[in-house]
């Protein structure tokens, strides 16, 4: 059974901390997305990559956040530093360029920054 | 500017009765439409989806609805059940353009289905 897999599930963190959040997208897929869900804004794309290669990160505040592919099996979201209104829930999501734009999501990440 | 809209936040529904969800786009770009279903603590779940080429696609109890003229898609749920009860996303692509895949997503609908 493919999912996409997302940790840490739960994040309690203070003000200023780094935080930093892993994907592992379905094997075979090839564009891993990253999305933050709020009260607010409902789910807003942060970032997306395609083979690895950062495609649009134009959603993220540049100055704090990074998205990054180590490799085919890992994405990774960083904030440095956490602020409280960064608290949100962080969804990973992967799908395969070529074929309908189908995305498949993780579970998420919780994100409470105090 | 919002490009895919749930104009309804909420909807509630006997069990056993139809549910209707719909969702409004303004992008005459948009070419493949997808409904996902999102329960608390969990990521969305892909629940189905539609290409502009046809009018209706159809699986099990759930029907998507696409009316490109009036830029508007429907998902119709029969008969709804207890289960159903979650937030249900509509979202769009432009998948033939330079989007590699990205998805617009609309606000949400919760929906409740009363036993």
């Amino acid at each position: 059974d493919a999912r996409v897999t997302q940790t840490p599930r739960h994040k309690v963190t203070e003000m200023g901390q780094e935080v930093t959040m892993r994907c592992q997208p379905i094997l075979g897929h090839n564009t891993v997305f990253w999305y933050r869900q709020t009260m607010m804004q409902g789910l807003e794309l942060l970032a997306y990559f395609r083979n690895r290669a950062p495609l649009d990160d134009s959603g993220m505040p540049k100055d704090r956040f990074s998205a990054e592919m180590p490799d085919a099996t890992l994405a990774t979201l960083k904030i440095q530093p956490s602020e409280p209104r960064d608290s949100a829930v962080y969804f990973c999501a992967s799908g395969k360029a070529g074929g309908p734009d189908t995305q498949y999501f993780g579970p998420g990440t919780r994100l409470t920054v105090l | 500017d919002q490009q895919v809209k749930q104009n309804s936040p909420s909807l509630s529904v006997q069990e056993g009765r139809i549910s209707i969800l719909n969702c409004d786009y303004t992008n005459s770009m948009f070419d493949y439409f997808l409904w996902y279903k999102k329960y608390p603590a969990e990521g969305p779940t892909f629940l189905i989806s539609i290409s502009s080429i046809k009018d209706k696609n159809e699986d099990g109890r759930f029907t998507v609805f696409l009316n490109k003229s009036a830029k508007h898609l429907s998902l119709h749920i029969v008969p709804s059940q207890p289960g159903d009860s979650a937030v249900y996303f509509c979202a769009a692509s432009d998948g033939g353009g330079t989007s590699y895949g990205k998805l617009t997503f609309g606000q949400g609908t919760i929906l409740t289905v009363h036993p």
